[in-house]
């Protein structure tokens, strides 16, 4: 069964509405978790990792002030897009780590198809 | 820094046969994990295989086994007898042990399995 939960799936909203989307670890505390933008026909691009209980790590050319990152607890992190315009449009994954080992996997949520009208 | 390279695009299998999709890495590091990733078109990221830098025997998963040359730097990932449901983007991945539990990723395979 899925252990990352993300929600929602699907966003459509117009221009200069912001967005959240939830990153949930189930069964299992994250205290670091990791957020991806992926457009058509690319490879997912990290944009931050997540820290429980800290601020945000950003990749270089990611705004932070447009990607708002909140990790307030060891099961929950959120993204949110702030005044979303057209150009943000893509598809958002999270991931998590359980935190088991070098060998175990990052597990990702089901990624959330976000469209700015 | 780390280097995923994946240089097949997109590639064509015929349904029951074998295929290979092509990963190099480029890394510093002595100590870091593979993985393989599928995505199939409704988006969700899945977990394949993973190999590690020190493992001396390759990883095997079911159908899925990865073919590691480590003094190439390759891990390339064997599927045998392909099924239809094989059809996906493929993604090979990188951890290194001194850069946390970040993964570095390729740029993908589209494999199209035919009947």
């Amino acid at each position: 069964g899925a252990v990352v939960s993300q929600h929602p799936s699907w966003v459509i909203c117009k221009s200069g509405t912001s967005v959240k989307i939830e990153c949930r670890s189930l069964d299992f505390q994250a205290t670091t978790m990791f957020w991806y933008r992926q457009f058509p026909k690319q490879s997912l691009m990290l944009m931050a990792t997540s820290n429980e209980g800290s601020k945000a790590t950003y990749e270089q050319g990611v705004e932070k002030d447009k990607f708002l990152i909140n990790h307030a607890s060891l099961t929950l992190s959120t993204l949110t897009v702030t005044s979303a315009h057209p150009e943000d449009s893509s598809f958002y994954i999270c991931s998590a780590h359980l935190n088991r080992g070098p060998n175990q996997p990052q597990h990702f949520g089901d990624g959330t198809r976000l469209s700015i009208l | 820094a780390q280097k995923i390279t994946q240089t097949q695009p997109g590639m064509f299998v015929q349904e029951k046969e074998a295929v290979t999709l092509d990963c190099t890495y480029d890394t510093s590091d002595q100590s870091y994990g593979l993985f393989w990733y599928k995505q199939p078109s409704s988006g969700e990221m899945i977990f394949l295989i993973y190999q590690g830098s020190y493992d001396e025997q390759n990883a095997t998963e079911g159908r899925y086994s990865l073919n590691f040359q480590k003094a190439r730097k390759s891990a390339n990932l064997v599927i045998s007898a392909s099924q239809l449901g094989d059809s996906a983007m493929y993604f090979c991945a990188m951890r290194s042990n001194n850069a946390g539990n970040m993964l570095t990723f390729g740029g993908g395979t589209r494999l199209m399995v035919k009947p």
